[in-house]
């Protein structure tokens, strides 16, 4: 079945203990991306990847890294997270990314206390 | 990056009624899509549509796109409790890449 799972779907942490939201499409999709979602503000896009080592910043990247290191695969790190970064996350994946519907995983619900 | 206006909010329609949702931009859309979303779930895609005056239909839902290419509309007929969600409009840029949602409509379907 074609589908981006996200891992965790639920996590409550504390401020400053650096945090991974892993990602994965088993899709061969070149293009993946990382979203929030805020009551009142929308979906918002962090990174988006092109392809493998290909990432670029979306509207919302500051507190964040990502990497792709393999086309599978795009993890979200919080080095240092912070309260303001309690959100919904989620994954998202394409096939190659430019204007093309984009699969989405069930969300990661962050609580950052 | 590019605005996308959403209209209206919220929607509390009554079984067997008909419903439109609107989604506007500034500039030119790039590819303009439709998605579902189940409170707290995940997004589940409807319709993309790309050129002006385009339009798709999925059993009860019709979505267009008008000349201009710069709104968009997406009717329910006959609205059901299972249409009930969270409705987005998601736009590309012209480089394809980066993707804009508008704040989503959220639709309530009463027996």
């Amino acid at each position: 079945e074609a589908q981006v799972t996200q891992n965790p779907r639920y996590l409550i942490t504390v401020t400053g203990k650096k945090l991974t939201v892993t990602c994965s499409q088993n899709m061969n999709h070149e293009y993946m991306s990382w979203y929030r979602q805020d009551p009142g503000l929308g979906l918002r896009q962090i990174y988006y990847s092109m392809n493998v080592e290909v990432t670029d910043k979306g509207d919302v990247p500051e507190g964040y890294k990502v990497s792709r290191k393999e086309k599978r695969n795009f993890p979200l790190i919080l080095e240092s997270p912070s309260p303001n970064q309690t959100s919904l996350y989620f994954c998202a994946s394409s096939r190659d990314g430019f204007n093309q519907p984009q699969h989405f995983g069930d969300g990661t619900r962050l609580s950052i206390l | 990056s590019q605005e996308l206006e959403q209209s209206p909010q919220s929607l509390i329609v009554q079984e067997g009624k008909n419903l439109t949702i609107n989604c506007t931009s500034s500039k030119t859309l790039y590819g303009l899509y439709w998605y579902k979303q189940k409170y707290g779930e995940g997004l589940i895609f409807l319709m993309m549509l790309q050129k002006g005056g385009e339009e798709k239909s999925h059993e009860k839902i019709t979505a267009k796109l008008d000349e201009k290419k710069q709104q968009s509309s997406l009717h329910i007929t006959a609205s059901q409790p299972s249409h009930a969600g969270i409705y987005l409009c998601g736009a590309g840029s012209n480089s394809g890449y980066a993707l804009n949602f508008g704040k989503g409509t959220s639709l309530l379907v009463t027996p």
